[in-house]
């Protein structure tokens, strides 16, 4: 089975800043990765999917790339709606989520 | 406008099941799979299988394949889940998510139905 794993577990940002998140594969997804926003209480939202497709209605400021086995979720200017918990998530091979990353404010 | 509608929360005792449901609006559930996603706090999301409404088929992650059901009925338009031999490890909120195209990712989520598995 593929695992995923994502880094770091918890990051501490401040508003405005520019924050990037890391996911990384045990073995070649094909590309085949989604990235989802999970807020306390609600159900997961993708933000973006086949490595650097932004949802419709997703801001501007979230952005993907990768390939291989590595990927990475950048938020060019974090605001305070977007603290959250981020998964990604591989569809190559079955579905398996990444432990997430918690966006917090400094 | 694709929506799933997931039942209300549920309380169950140690040993027992429970049935969850996720009515869909906005297309007909024959036309893409339907898939089950576990949520616990410590443990993050987890991906339990899914179900093609259109025959029947199933597939279940492999630690989840004695624990859940999954079933569809195309006349109500709505996907089932059973879970069994429940334990406080299976306390967690339940997802169902359809994906954009049967094998890929999950833009359309349910709300969620809370199960609370306590003595």
């Amino acid at each position: 089975d593929i695992q995923m794993t994502q880094s770091p577990s918890l990051l501490s940002a401040s508003v405005g800043d520019r924050v990037t998140l890391s996911c990384t594969a045990s073995r070649n997804i094909y590309n085949s990765l989604a990235w989802y926003q999970q807020k306390l209480g609600e159900a997961p939202k993708l933000l973006i999917y086949a490595v650097n497709s932004l949802q419709t209605g997703v801001p501007s400021r979230f952005s993907g790339s990768g390939s291989g086995t590595d990927y990475t979720l950048t938020i060019s200017s974090l605001q305070p709606e977007d603290v959250a918990t981020y998964f990604c998530q591989k569809y190559y091979s079955g579905y398996t989520f990444g432990p997430g990353t918690k966006v917090e404010l400094k | 406008e694709v929506q799933l509608q997931q039942s209300g929360p549920e309380l169950r005792r140690p040993g027992s099941s429970v049935k969850l449901s996720c009515k869909a609006s906005g297309y007909n559930i024959t036309d893409n799979l339907m898939h089950w996603v576990r949520y616990r706090p410590e443990h993050g999301l987890e991906w339990i299988g899914w179900i093609d409404p259109e025959d029947g088929k199933t597939k279940y992650v492999q630690k989840f394949q004695t624990k859940a059901t999954l079933t569809a009925d195309t006349s109500s338009n709505a996907a089932y889940m059973q879970l069994s031999s429940l334990t406080s490890e299976d306390t967690a909120t339940y997802f169902c998510a359809r994906p954009y195209n049967r094998y890929m990712w999950f833009p359309y989520w349910g709300q969620g139905t809370l199960v609370t598995v306590s003595s």
